[in-house]
């Protein structure tokens, strides 16, 4: 089945740790997109990326990175200097430019801070 | 700069009913897409449905369908014969158009929700 995975599903960390969240997508989709969500709230573009090795920062990359070193692969570093990373995290892909560009997206990850 | 303004906090409906999902939304580009997205509790967001600026005629999905008034930058949600597994919240989102030289970027930019519940 083709899709979206996002690991692992919860993830607790201790201040001043940094914690990586997987996404892997099998859609052969080039564009990846990383968002956070909180509580009673849109979703917000953290970073994306629409080829492979390139990427760009979103709305709010403050305190996280990023890399696409393969096309299926779009992990997000949570870093220590993200003031507030309690959050849900939604990772999305689309086809890439093109005439809609849906993007999909997996189950997320829920972060807490501890 | 791009908004999207969703005004209906909650909203409740009866099980078969029809439901409308308000969303209104701000952009200066000519060509632009509007797509709506469910989130059960689980926190999957799913795609609904797709509206394109220069679409004449309104999207369909099914029981889904997409009210889209450009002249007043509206684009409704309506959901018919309501089933209780459409309680859910809704997204309105938009993906603002290309950018000069052809580059086209696909950011989304999504309004607060709509807290959907459907009663039997």
């Amino acid at each position: 089945d083709g899709g979206i995975t996002q690991s692992p599903k919860y993830l607790f960390r201790k201040e001043g740790q940094n914690v990586t969240l997987s996404c892997e997508q099998n859609l052969n989709h080039d564009a990846m997109y990383w968002y956070r969500q909180d509580p009673g709230q849109g979703l917000r573009l953290i970073y994306y990326s629409q080829i492979v090795n390139d990427f760009q920062k979103g709305d709010i990359a403050e305190g996280y990175s990023v890399s696409r070193e393969k096309k299926e692969s779009f992990p997000l570093t949570v870093t220590s200097a993200q003031k507030n990373p309690t959050a849900f995290y939604l990772c999305a892909s689309s086809i890439g430019p093109g005439s809609t560009d849906t993007q999909y997206f997996g189950p997320g990850t829920r972060l807490t801070v501890l | 700069a791009q908004k999207i303004t969703q005004t209906q906090p909650g909203m409740f409906v009866q099980e078969k009913e029809a439901v409308t999902l308000d969303c209104t939304y701000d952009t200066s580009d000519q060509s632009y897409g509007l797509f709506w997205y469910k989130q059960p509790s689980s926190g999957e967001m799913i795609f609904l449905i797709y509206q394109g600026s220069y679409d004449e005629q309104n999207a369909t999905e099914g029981r889904y369908s997409l009210n889209f008034q450009k002249a007043r930058k509206s684009a409704n949600l309506v959901i018919s014969a309501s089933q209780l597994g459409d309680s859910a919240m809704y997204f309105c989102a938009m993906r603002e158009g290309r950018r000069a030289g052809g580059t086209s970027y696909g950011k989304l930019t999504f309004g607060q929700g709509t807290i959907l519940t459907v009663h039997p």
